[in-house]
């Protein structure tokens, strides 16, 4: 199974301003998945992350507001920018096979 | 639209019984998975088991089985011997259509209680 980590695990930040979320990975992959939890909700995903391409958004997601990078197979990074309390969620980055799916241990976001 | 469906926000246990978890779900996909994760209070998402719809028999891992009904389009979990610790969120998910993997639809989640 892959081993994730996730910087910071939580933060709480201004609204106004930006915050990047680091995810590493123990192996090389070729997608990352980055997924956000509002308090009380399900998860939804925001973008696949492929090294080498821009990511793809889900509807909903715009890369204005959710920056991504992927310099290589093992890491990237999601910005939220310009945050409102309405960010204020668990950010999950998630990787995996066709029958595995693993998530790392996410990132608690407030906005005040 | 492809969808899943928990329809029990909240289930109750006792230490040591069984309890099956509901899910049903809704796609034109021949080829899907099905996927049923945990999250404990520290929000963790964790790995529990995988159904494949192609596969024939179901799917277990230790404790958990998935009561896979095809025809019905239900992929329930089955959780038996039930632990103190087992108290958590619960989440069925499944491949969105078209997507490859860790392209996931998750469902409401449904809150599971055991009690000693």
């Amino acid at each position: 199974s892959a081993v994730i980590s996730q910087k910071p695990s939580r933060d709480i930040c201004q609204r106004g301003t930006s915050l990047t979320i680091q995810c590493q990975v123990d192996s090389q992959v070729t997608m990352m998945f980055w997924y956000r939890q509002q308090p009380g909700q399900s998860l939804t995903l925001i973008a696949t992350a492929n090294q080498g391409s821009e990511a793809t958004y889900e509807s909903g997601f715009v890369i204005d507001k959710f920056p991504i990078s992927r310099p290589n197979l093992t890491f990237s990074t999601l910005t939220v920018s310009n945050m409102s309390p309405e960010d204020s969620s668990i950010y999950l980055c998630s990787v995996g096979s066709r029958e595995t799916q693993y998530f790392g241990p996410g990132t608690r976001l407030l906005v005040l | 639209a492809q969808k899943i469906t928990q329809t029990q926000p909240g289930m109750f246990v006792q230490e040591k019984e069984a309890v099956t978890l509901d899910c049903t779900y809704d796609t034109s996909d021949p080829s899907y998975g099905l996927f049923w994760y945990k999250q404990p209070s520290s929000g963790e998402m964790i790995f529990l088991i995988y159904q494949g719809s192609y596969d024939q028999q179901n799917a277990t891992e230790g404790r958990y089985s998935l009561n896979f009904q095809k025809a019905r389009k239900s992929a329930n979990l089955v959780i038996s011997a039930s632990q103190l610790g087992d108290s958590a969120m619960y989440f069925c998910a499944m491949t969105q259509k078209g997507g490859s993997q860790g392209n996931l639809i998750f469902g409401k989640g449904t809150k599971l209680s055991v009690k000693p």
